[in-house]
């Protein structure tokens, strides 16, 4: 089955612990992206990538890092998190530059 | 840059009401336009799209028609049900040369369908 599967789904964490949110697909997409989800935001990009050790910023990137080290994984990564990065993360991919995105399930992270 | 407005929400219904989100868009270019929706607890999924001007996308009776002319791409659906509860999402996928796989969104409409 074709998915796009992030770990974890919730995860409570307090200011300044390091945590890495995973993402791994199986439909040998070349484009990955991570999004955050607010309320009466919609959907922002966080970062994307567009192939194997190529990685870019995309509208909210401040507190965060990615690596994009095998074509199928695309961790997110929160050196020091704070509160306001408290919000439900997706990471989604595509075939190509405009094709459809498929998304995770989502990971729901609170920052106390 | 790209921008998408969504009508506010929520939005709720009797079972069997006509359905209308309104979406319109800023881009440059000729983006391809989508409807995404996200049911409780799950991640987004592709409704339908639209990827050039009078294209009409439609899914699970769900219809909208890309109108470049008004810069929209309005939901619309005759019937709802209660299983469409959910949350709509209108995207757009620029023309421009940083648009890799990202998807500009708007804020998101609540469906709330009752029996």
């Amino acid at each position: 089955e074709a998915q796009v599967t992030q770990n974890p789904r919730y995860l409570i964490t307090v200011t300044g612990k390091k945590l890495t949110v995973t993402c791994s697909q199986n439909m040998n997409h070349e484009y990955m992206s991570w999004y955050r989800q607010d309320p009466g935001l919609g959907l922002r990009q966080i970062y994307y990538s567009m192939n194997v050790e190529v990685t870019d910023k995309g509208d909210v990137p401040e507190g965060y890092k990615v690596s994009r080290k095998e074509k199928r994984n695309f961790p997110l990564i929160l050196e020091s998190p704070s509160p306001n990065q408290t919000s439900l993360y997706f990471c989604a991919s595509s075939l190509g530059r405009r094709g459809e995105l498929f998304f995770g399930e989502g990971s729901r992270l609170t920052v106390l | 840059g790209d921008s998408v407005t969504q009508m506010e929400g929520p939005v709720t219904l009797s079972e069997e009401a006509f359905l209308t989100i309104n979406c319109t868009y800023t881009a440059t270019g000729y983006p391809s336009l989508f409807w995404y929706v996200q049911y409780p607890g799950e991640g987004l999924q592709l409704l339908l799209k639209a990827t050039k001007a009078d294209d009409k996308g439609s899914n699970k009776g769900f219809e909208a028609t890309y109108r470049k002319e008004t810069t929209s791409f309005h939901l619309e659906k005759g019937s709802v049900q209660v299983s469409d509860s959910a949350v709509y999402f209108c995207a757009l996928s620029g023309s421009g040369g940083t648009s890799y796989g990202k998807l500009t969104f708007g804020q998101g409409t609540i469906l709330t369908v009752h029996p």
